[in-house]
Order: C-alpha cells, then structure tokens, then sequence
C-alpha cells in the first residue's frame, strides 16, 4: 500500500525542548517537502529536497531543521530556537521533473505546553 | 478533529446545489493548477489539476476553469453532497520547478 506515513500523529513537548517529526514515502518520489498550517491560514513551506542529501529553506525555515539521507525519509526536527513552534505539520511528495502534483501525508499535530 | 482554518472565508450551500470556488494567484509565470480538498484533522487530498495550455478540465463531479488573462482559477463541485464539507485550496506552480503556491482557503459547507 503505497503512501506517506507520518508519525506521530499527537506530539507534546514542554518549551525549549528539539522534537523531530518522522516523514517516511514509499512511492519512490525524488522530491520531499515541509509545510506548516496554523488556523485560518493556508500551507506555508518550510524546507523541501529534490533529491537525496540535498534540501533547500522555504519561506518560514527560521528555527527548523531537515536531513534527507535517504530517499524515501525527510525528518523535520522543531528546535527551541522555534518561537511558536505549535501547529499542523504536513509533509508531501512529489515525483520531480515535469510532475508537479504533490501527495500528502496525514499531518502531525505539535503542541509545546 | 482539527480546528484548521477558523477565519476561512467560508461558502455554505444546500445539499444537491452547485458550489463555485474561486482563487486568485500572482504568479503570470505559473502553467499549473491544483486544487486540494482537506478534511478536518486530515492532509489534503488532491482533487484535480490543469496545465496553462487548457482553460478547462473536467472530473467526476468536479471542473476546473482557468481564466489566465486575470490570473483567477475556480472549482465546480456538481451536485454537492454532505461528504463534500471540508476545506479547499488551490496551488500554482511551474513545470520543472518543484515549488507550489498555496492558496488561503476555502471552507465549503453542505447542509443537507
């Protein structure tokens, strides 16, 4: 059953503390992206990669971090320097090249208390 | 579920109606469209794209337009149904560039 698995769906963590969100795809697509969703807005990139171990900051990277060492994984790690780090993350895939068209994964739910 | 999108601008139609949603983009560069359907709680699930070289596209229930003279792109969901409530955003991109766009969003409400 091919997708993109996101784990865990619930995440909490006290202020100050590094998390890493787990974004794994079995489809087999190049290119791997992070958004950030808060209410009453739409996705804002975070980072993305178009291949392995190469990635590139999106529009709101400040305070985030990613590896891509593989290429079927792409953690995001929320670090302390994060100032509102509470929100909806999802990740997605995309083929590459000419393929535009992106897949997502079922989202994780941060909450730093 | 997942309060996403709390200040969406929100459409709310009768069950069996015709639902129009509409989205603007920027970008006079961009050749593709997308159009996502997010539920609550859940990731967007995509619905339907078009390519600059079209100006419309059909799908099961759903039809895409594309208007790029004023840069505006909207969805048609026929015959709306209950299970068509969620969110709705649209995406813009350019072919080879790995990038999309978001849209805000749309809250469509069906009462039945």
């Amino acid at each position: 059953d091919g997708g993109i698995t996101q784990s865990p769906k619930y995440l909490f963590r006290k202020e100050g503390q590094n998390v890493t969100l787990s974004c794994e795809q079995n489809l087999n697509h190049d290119a791997m992206y992070w958004y950030r969703q808060d209410p009453g807005q739409g996705l804002r990139l975070i980072y993305y990669s178009q291949i392995v171990n190469d990635f590139q900051k999106g529009d709101i990277a400040e305070g985030y971090s990613v590896s891509r060492e593989k290429k079927e994984s792409f953690p995001l790690t929320v670090t302390s320097a994060q100032k509102n780090p509470t929100a909806f993350y999802l990740c997605a895939s995309s083929a590459g090249g000419s393929y535009n068209e992106q897949f997502f994964g079922p989202g994780t739910r941060l909450t730093v208390l | 579920g997942e309060s996403v999108g709390l200040h969406l601008p929100t459409l709310s139609v009768q069950e069996g109606d015709n639902s129009i949603i509409n989205c603007a983009y920027s970008n006079s560069a961009s050749d593709y469209f997308i159009w996502y359907k997010q539920e609550s709680g859940k990731g967007p699930q995509f619905i339907i794209d078009i390519r600059s070289n079209m100006d419309k596209r059909q799908g099961q229930r759903v039809t895409v337009l594309l208007n790029k003279t004023v840069k505006h792109l909207s969805l048609q969901i026929a015959a709306t149904q209950p299970g068509d409530s969620a969110v709705y955003f649209c995406a813009d991109g350019i072919t080879g560039f790995q990038k999309l766009v978001f849209g805000t969003g749309t809250r469509l409400l069906v009462s039945p």
